[in-house]
């Protein structure tokens, strides 16, 4: 069974670009969620989605942070404009249907440096 | 709100020590609890859960019990190895999953 798919795995950009993400779930799965890792910290959820709609988004940056997932299936995370602190790993993770119990897995992340 | 709270590392053993890295929780509800692991270069793994208290979730000689009274989810092994190096993550899902901030292990021969 594919797992989840990021990309791109490395991004370095300027302060002020733009950026965005890819993420193609697992097939199948109806919850995906955007994490942000920055380094030495734990993740911190940004967006959960279920289906095509928006479960959660209060970790949002919603001035410079926009997410979609428009046939429910894959996801794009975009960042405009970018600061220094948007600095780390962007991780997008799926699961089957939402539930306490259910398991979520992760892609491998995009690394984002912005100098 | 909910939280998650884990032992500072980094965290050097020898081979064939004993683990242990602790985790206490802060929960209104009755979150289920997940270990996941991450070794260098590679994505988020979950390792165990538990979903109910006194639950012990296993997997890969690594052991933790849910622990309503100390609210606690404390990960262990009884022999650890070189491959065992990486960063674990405590974690609880409640109406989200919140993450700890991480573990790093480092195994020595």
């Amino acid at each position: 069974e594919a797992g989840v798919a990021q990309s791109p795995r490395y991004k370095i950009i300027e302060k002020r670009q733009s950026v965005a993400f890819w993420c193609n779930p697992i097939s199948g799965h109806a919850t995906l969620y955007w994490y942000q890792q920055i380094l030495g910290q734990g993740p911190k959820l940004l967006i959960q989605f279920q289906n095509n709609g928006v479960v959660d988004d209060s970790q949002l940056p919603k001035d410079r942070f926009s997410a979609e997932r428009l046939k429910g299936v894959d996801s794009t995370l975009k960042i405009q404009p970018a600061k220094l602190e948007d600095s780390a790993v962007y991780l997008c993770a799926s699961s089957l249907i939402e539930g306490m119990n259910t398991e979520a897995f992760f892609g491998q992340g995009t690394r984002l440096t912005v100098v | 709100g909910n939280s998650v709270t884990q032992m500072e590392g980094p965290v050097t053993l020898s081979e064939e020590a004993f683990l242990t890295i602790n985790c206490t929780y802060t929960a209104t509800g009755y979150p289920s609890l997940f270990w996941y692991v991450q070794y260098p270069g590679e994505g988020l793994q979950l390792l165990l859960k538990a979903t109910k208290a006194d639950d012990k979730g296993s997997n890969k000689g690594f052991e933790a019990t849910y622990r309503k009274e100390t609210t606690s989810f404390h990960l262990e092994k009884g022999s650890v190895q070189v491959s065992d190096s990486a960063v674990y993550f405590c974690a609880l899902r409640d109406d989200k999953v919140i993450f700890g901030p991480g573990t790093s292990l480092s195994v020595i021969p």
